[in-house]
C-alpha cells in the first residue's frame, strides 16, 4: 500500500508569492492532519480533516493559510501571499476511521522556503 | 492543554550502547496516548512506538522500550544495541483520546548521533 506523499518536495518563492501544498494520504484513511515545523522548534498541529470536513483548524495560525480537501480524498494547503515567517516543513498526516490506537502515518513534508 | 518537554537538544552514543532519550509531559487530559517518531536526515517521520495511559505494562517494539512512569509524567524511549542507523532526530509526541482530540502535541526533538 502506498505512504502519504506530499508535492512538492521543496519549494522556495518570495514573499508576497502564493503557494499551495498537496498531500495525499493513503487510501481509505479518512482522517488527514497537516503539521508544520518551523526551523529549531516543535512540530506544530495546523488542522484536521475527517474526510471532507475541518475538525478541528485550532492550529491555523492566520487567514493566509486556507486548506481544502474537497471529496475527502487528497488535501491542499494554500499560503497567500507568504510571509519569512512561512518558512519550515510542511507534514501532512493521515490515519484510518478512528480506533483506539489511530496511528498517524506521515509523509515525508514538503520544505518551503520563504525569502 | 497539553505539552511535550524534550530536554536533551542532541547526544552521542557509542554504537552497541543502550541510549535513552528523555521526555516529559503535561497534561489534564484522564486519557492519552504517548508516541516516540523517528526523522532520519531524509525527512521522512516514522512512528517507532506507542504507549496508552492506562495500559499496565510499559510499550516494547524489538530494540525499542518505553519507560512510562506516570505519576512523574515521563515516558523515555530506550533503544537498545544502538546502531549507525539510529542516528536521526527523535520526537516524543502525546494526544487525548477523547473523540475529536485527536492531534498530535510534540517536543522540539532529540538528535541522536552514534559513533561507530
Amino acid at each position: 500500500e502506498a505512504g502519504v506523499t506530499q508535492f512538492p518536495s521543496h519549494s522556495v518563492i518570495e514573499k508576497g508569492q502564493t503557494v499551495t501544498l498537496r498531500c495525499d494520504p493513503i487510501s481509505g484513511h479518512d482522517n488527514l492532519y497537516w503539521y508544520r515545523r518551523v526551523m529549531g522548534k516543535e512540530i506544530k498541529f495546523l488542522l484536521h480533516f475527517v474526510k471532507e470536513s475541518k475538525q478541528d483548524e485550532s492550529g491555523m495560525p492566520n487567514n493566509r493559510f486556507l486548506a481544502e480537501r474537497t471529496g475527502g480524498t487528497y488535501s491542499t494547503l494554500k499560503v497567500q501571499p507568504a510571509e519569512l515567517e512561512d518558512s519550515g516543513v510542511y507534514f501532512c498526516a493521515s490515519s484510518r476511521p478512528r480506533d483506539s490506537f489511530n496511528e498517524q502515518f506521515f509523509g515525508p513534508g514538503t520544505r518551503l522556503t520563504v525569502l | 492543554a497539553q505539552k511535550i518537554t524534550q530536554t536533551q537538544p542532541g547526544m552521542f552514543v557509542q554504537e552497541k550502547e543502550a541510549v535513552t532519550l528523555d521526555c516529559t509531559y503535561d497534561t489534564s487530559d484522564p486519557s492519552y496516548g504517548l508516541f516516540w517518531y523517528k526523522q532520519p536526515s531524509s525527512g521522512e517521520m516514522i512512528f517507532l512506538i506507542y504507549q496508552g495511559s492506562y495500559d499496565q505494562q510499559n510499550a516494547t517494539e524489538g530494540r525499542y522500550s518505553l519507560n512510562f512512569q506516570k505519576a512523574r509524567k515521563s515516558a523515555n524511549l530506550v533503544i537498545s544495541a544502538s546502531q549507525l542507523g539510529d542516528s536521526a532526530m527523535y520526537f516524543c509526541a502525546m494526544r487525548g483520546t477523547n473523540f475529536g482530540n485527536e492531534k498530535l502535541t510534540f517536543g522540539t526533538g532529540t538528535r541522536l548521533t552514534i559513533i561507530p
